[in-house]
């Protein structure tokens, strides 16, 4: 059973496009978060939520909104795609806010065009 | 900022030889630090994590050390298989927010 998985795995849109990632966890988990890792495999948290409300905002445009419909769940929608916006997007949960050996998703790959 | 960065981008090493990742950080108030493990193609994948109190923890074939006066962590792998071969992050444990901080990664190849 995968503990936590994102769909999609690939994802190659244009510029302007808005697009969709989703992530589910099976771990019972209370706390779940976006990273984005860019070209130069460098991980940055951009969103953790707890419990479906959001703890951990960083300095992200707004075109990302996060949205967890319950604790299992938080999708990651993006509006007016730009190309700096391509990169890998992995989900990632853990037990409880501590974010202590946090399972990460497989990861989508975003590719802007 | 604060930042978590390695000394080694890459590391290259013998098959059966043992590993050693370094992995220096800047906040001397980080309380819990992890290594990551991340094949191409996957997600990054926990290996081991040591709190601040402790400066030594072992695994399966991995050791964490923890020096806090110099601020520096690193990851001992034993007996390197060509499995090992990935890239490795360290990340760091700081503030409140309990936000985790990745150091750049270092990239191990495993000679056969």
């Amino acid at each position: 059973d995968t503990a936590v998985s994102q769909t999609p795995k690939y994802l190659v849109t244009q510029m302007g496009n808005d697009k969709s990632i989703k992530c589910e966890q099976n771990l019972g988990h209370d706390t779940m978060y976006w990273y984005k890792q860019d070209s130069k495999k460098f991980l940055k948290i951009m969103f953790s939520y707890n419990n479906k409300e959001l703890i951990i905002n960083e300095t992200v445009p707004n075109r990302f909104s996060p949205k967890s419909p319950d604790k299992a769940h938080l999708n990651l929608h993006i509006n007016s795609l730009e190309l700096g916006d391509s990169a890998v997007y992995f989900c990632a949960s853990s037990q409880d806010i501590r974010n202590e050996g946090a399972f990460f998703g497989q990861g989508t790959r975003l590719t802007v065009v | 900022g604060e930042s978590v960065g390695l000394h080694l981008p890459t590391l290259s090493v013998q098959e059966g030889d043992n590993s050693i990742i370094n992995c220096a950080y800047s906040n001397s108030a980080s309380d819990y630090f992890i290594w990551y493990k991340q094949e191409s193609g996957k997600g990054p994948q926990f290996i081991i994590d040591i709190r601040s109190n402790m400066d030594k923890r072992q695994g399966q074939r991995v050791t964490v050390l923890l020096n806090k006066t110099v601020k520096h962590l690193s990851l001992q792998i034993a007996a390197t298989q060509p499995g090992d071969s990935a890239v490795y992050f360290c990340a760091e444990r700081g503030g409140s927010s309990y936000k985790l901080i990745f150091g750049s990664g270092t990239r191990l190849l495993v000679r056969p």
